[in-house]
């Protein structure tokens, strides 16, 4: 067991309305990404945060939102969703920037847009 | 970005037989590839990685080999067993600090391990 813990595990939503999912690191990590998975499909990066600051950003609307907490567990907020929101999102933590860290992901949340 | 493709989608093979993934990458700055499994409703498992700097590593019945030349990377499973069937993905990073170490991954390969 990697230790990287998400919630909530499932989550059905209304289009529209707004979501916020969570992620706690593995302990000692200080880098978290995010990556939506959608059904049948690779992981997509979203945005990544380092020390409480993003650090690179994929090609997600600005409706796709996070923070890092000081203890390096980071939200993901989404607003207005959307129906191709609907998908598996992905937290992992890794020791760090740069270098080739290992990252290591949770077990997902599966989000339900209808 | 980086762009990284990955054949075949689905691969189907007897128990015992070998498997061989093949991923290309678009970027020359990337120089880290890891390799996850993922089972149903699992999360993404790291099952091996290798840097820039080598070639080829092997660990038990995986290996995994590097051509920064051609920018292509490969996944070699010897002797599968129905366990290993799975989604198998590549991934690719930038080492820089400055680019963190986001992965763009590969859109995966279903395998299927026949008894």
């Amino acid at each position: 067991e990697t230790g990287v813990t998400q919630s909530p595990t499932h989550l059905i939503k209304t289009r529209g309305q707004q979501v916020t999912l969570r992620c706690s690191s593995q302990s000692g990590h200080n880098t978290v990404s995010w990556y939506q998975q959608a059904l049948g499909q690779g992981p997509q990066f979203i945005f990544q945060y380092y020390r409480e600051e993003e650090n690179g950003r994929g090609n997600f609307p600005p409706r796709f939102s996070g923070l890092q907490f000081p203890n390096y567990s980071s939200e993901l907020n989404v607003n207005a969703l959307e129906l191709d929101d609907s998908a598996l999102y992905l937290c992992a933590s890794s020791l760090g920037l740069g270098g080739g860290y290992e990252q290591y992901f949770g077990p997902g949340t599966r989000l339900t847009v209808t | 970005g980086e762009n990284v493709e990955q054949h075949p989608s689905t691969l189907s093979v007897q128990e015992g037989d070998s498997a061989v993934i093949k991923c290309t990458y678009s970027d020359s700055a990337s120089n880290y590839f890891p390799w996850y499994k993922q089972e149903l409703g699992k999360r993404p498992q790291l099952i091996i990685d290798i840097r820039s700097n080598v070639g080829e590593k092997k660990d038990q019945r995986i290996a995994v080999t590097l051509n920064k030349t051609a920018k292509h990377f490969s996944l070699h499973i010897t002797e599968t067993q129905p366990e290993d069937s799975a989604v198998y993905f590549c991934a690719a990073s930038g080492s820089f600090k400055a680019a963190g170490n986001k992965l763009t991954f590969g859109g995966g390969t279903r395998v299927l391990v026949k008894p």
